[in-house]
């Protein structure tokens, strides 16, 4: 099956600075690439997400880029604000689908 | 509201104690899911179900049964539960989109 592989595991930014989190997969198949956000006590909620036929995606400031060649994609939060520290996942194919260990996001105000 | 419902939210039992955790669903979706939420090992997918009647592995099935005799309903079974069944409990449902609607989840404990 699938591995995903996630890292860091834990990043500490500072209010307004940028946040990278990236992931690889193993299977040249998987062509759907969500990423989740996760707050405390609560179920991951999805805020973006990339199709293998493209190669970036924006929506305000959160970005997704996937390398298909490299099998790695990776999650951009720009001016980090402290509403956007929670536990971040990537994950990987339709079905089944396959998560990343998760990176807890720490913005210090 | 759209939304995944779980039910308890919390669970404390004795293992080989049976127990079922509902799930439902209010947004008609097709397809829904049961992941297990460990530290350091993310979420992972426990069965699935593509519609009513038809479930599926996913890449941790031991111990759990899961059925889906109607659309809205895909309740997660635990036989004989042991202690490293312990863990937090996510059902999901999901459309047309792929995006995945989570429940609130359940944490349960097993000693």
């Amino acid at each position: 099956g699938e591995n995903v592989e996630q890292h860091p595991s834990t990043l500490s930014v500072q209010e307004g600075d940028s946040a990278v989190i990236k992931c690889t997969y193993s299977d040249s198949a998987s062509n759907y690439f969500p990423w989740y956000k996760q707050e405390l006590g609560k179920g991951p909620q999805l805020i973006i997400d990339i199709r293998s036929n493209v190669g970036e995606k924006k929506d305000q400031r959160i970005a997704v880029t996937l390398n298909k060649t490299a099998k790695h994609f990776s999650l951009h939060i720009t001016e980090t604000q402290p509403e956007d520290s929670a536990v971040y996942f990537c994950a990987a194919s339709i079905v089944p689908v396959y998560f990343g260990s998760g990176t807890k996001l720490n913005v210090k105000p | 509201e759209a939304q995944v419902t779980q039910n308890p939210r919390y669970l404390i039992t004795v293992t080989g104690k049976k127990l079922t955790v509902t799930c439902s669903q209010n947004m008609n979706h097709e397809y829904m899911s049961w992941y297990r939420q460990d530290p350091g090992l993310g979420l992972r997918q426990i069965y699935y179900s593509m519609n009513v009647e038809v479930t599926d592995k996913g890449d941790v099935p031991e111990g759990y049964k899961v059925s889906r005799k109607e659309k809205r309903n895909f309740p997660l079974i635990l036989e004989s539960p042991s202690p490293n069944q312990t863990s937090l409990y996510f059902c999901a449902s999901r459309g047309d989109t792929y995006e995945q609607y989570f429940g609130p989840g359940t944490r349960l404990t097993v000693t």
